[in-house]
């Protein structure tokens, strides 16, 4: 069992309409939580990243953390077709590696 | 501020032969991570440089290799190429390691080998 999963989609969405997307994870020892997008043949770029539980909110993009059970969420509100990209959920624990440990990535398409 | 940058964008190399990678990271940002990014792998971490030493190492073998100078520019090497090593190679750089919850990726290296 991988200790990130996420769907890989795709995802198909109609513009404006408001997106999850979501990733669980295995260790209760991740503290920090990212979300990365990224476009094809392109490096990811950071959206947002939350310490522990809750929300975080920026723009049309709301980060959830839930750490009792396992599992974050991004929403994307009033989606455009730019949104249309792979998002990367990453999760860091906080001993000395600090090392990031990916998901798989979701492919999202809004359909103007 | 510029972000971070990465030479050459695009590589095709043959089976055995060797390939360096450059990464600059974004000014101020010490630690430089490389990822090696395929469809059916996904981003698996390579290794980590902080003050020109290796902090953390993936699964990889011991073909992949690399360095980081005094202005925390990075390199990577890969020796004894084979298809398989075909990839996105990112570099993402941070201003520590305790910040890599704050770790901006380069627009990557993309590599053929054929």
């Amino acid at each position: 069992q991988k200790e990130v999963e996420q769907d890989p989609g795709p995802l198909s969405v109609p513009e404006g309409a408001i997106v999850s997307l979501n990733c669980t994870y295995s260790n209760s020892a991740f503290q920090y939580f990212m979300w990365y997008r990224q476009y094809s043949r392109k490096g990811p770029e950071l959206l947002m990243y939350t310490y522990s539980s809750g929300n975080k909110e920026d723009g049309r993009f709301t980060a959830q953390v839930d750490k009792s059970s396992k599992y974050i969420s991004l929403f994307i509100r009033d989606s455009q077709p730019s949104d249309s990209a792979t998002y990367l959920c990453a999760m860091s624990l906080m001993d000395s590696s600090y090392k990031l440990i990916f998901g798989s990535g979701t492919r999202l398409l809004v359909r103007p | 501020k510029a972000g971070v940058t990465q030479t050459p964008r695009y590589l095709i190399k043959t089976r055995g032969q060797q390939v360096t990678l450059s990464c600059s990271p974004i000014s101020g940002h010490r630690s430089v991570s490389w990822y090696q990014q395929t469809p059916g792998q996904g981003l698996q971490f390579l290794f980590e440089y902080f003050s020109e030493t290796q902090r953390n190492k993936g699964n990889f073998p011991g073909r992949f290799s690399g360095r980081q100078f005094s202005n925390s520019r990075s390199e990577m090497n890969v020796s004894t190429l084979e298809l398989g090593d075909s990839a996105l190679y990112l570099c993402a750089s941070s201003r520590s390691p305790g910040q890599a919850y704050e770790q901006y990726f380069g627009p990557g290296t993309r590599l053929t080998v054929t």
